[in-house]
């Protein structure tokens, strides 16, 4: 099976830099994905990690290690429209199919 | 165009009642997913589909049916409904590689 946790609620400052942390208990998967979901609308895609190491879509950065089985998301100059709870998601290996999602971490940004 | 839509966006029914969410998609994907969300907590996969023929038991499918009526419509059924059924609904798809699932705008259902 599949277990993801990650922090309930983050709080940072408008400008700071915020990293939402993600760790695993997989039986295999093909990536480390991450969404962005605004209270009432629908999780809008990140960022996929298929191999280690760190991936920069502008201000946002991903980073997998499987070796231990960690994950983050680092959001840097942060802004108000940032608020919003992400998640992480794994593709399971043993079914391509299937997807499996934290519980998510609401991010509040503060002016 | 959004790419995946959801019908209808708000719904509020009574228990016992028998209800239809419906998806279609025009990203032309043959992996389409029906998940529900409760306040505070992730998504939990309900049921999904690999192509017209093909239907999978998610976490949660107690409850529910589904019918795939063509590669772009996915429909999910409450034979009947009740109260602890309220919650926001999301269909989605996949496509053949990577780790991107294409999310409709969500279905708000209250079951009284």
């Amino acid at each position: 099976g599949q277990s993801l946790e990650q922090p309930s609620e983050v709080t940072a400052v408008e400008g700071a830099i915020v990293q939402i942390n993600c760790t695993y208990q997989t039986s295999g998967f093909y990536g480390l994905s991450w969404y962005q979901q605004h209270d009432g609308g629908a999780p809008t895609f990140l960022s996929y990690n298929a191999l280690d190491g760190l991936e920069e879509t502008g201000r946002f950065s991903s980073f997998l290690s499987r070796s231990d089985s960690y994950g983050y998301l680092l959001l840097q100059e942060l802004q108000m429209k940032d608020s919003a709870s992400y998640f992480c998601a794994v593709r399971d290996e043993s079914n391509f199919n299937k997807f499996y999602f934290g519980s998510g971490t609401k991010l509040n940004v503060k002016p | 165009d959004a790419d995946v839509t959801q019908t209808p966006r708000n719904r509020i029914t009574k228990t016992g009642k028998r209800i239809m969410l419906e998806c279609s998609q025009t990203k032309g994907h043959d992996r389409m997913y029906w998940y529900r969300q409760d306040p505070g907590l992730g998504l939990r996969l309900i049921y999904y589909s690999f192509d017209v023929k093909d239907i999978n038991k998610g976490e949660i499918s107690d409850g529910y049916s589904v019918s795939r009526q063509a590669q772009a419509k996915f429909s999910l059924s409450l034979e009947s409904a009740i109260p602890n059924q309220t919650a926001l609904y999301f269909c989605a798809t996949s496509g053949n590689r990577g780790g991107e699932q294409f999310f409709g705008p969500g279905t708000r259902l209250t079951v009284l």
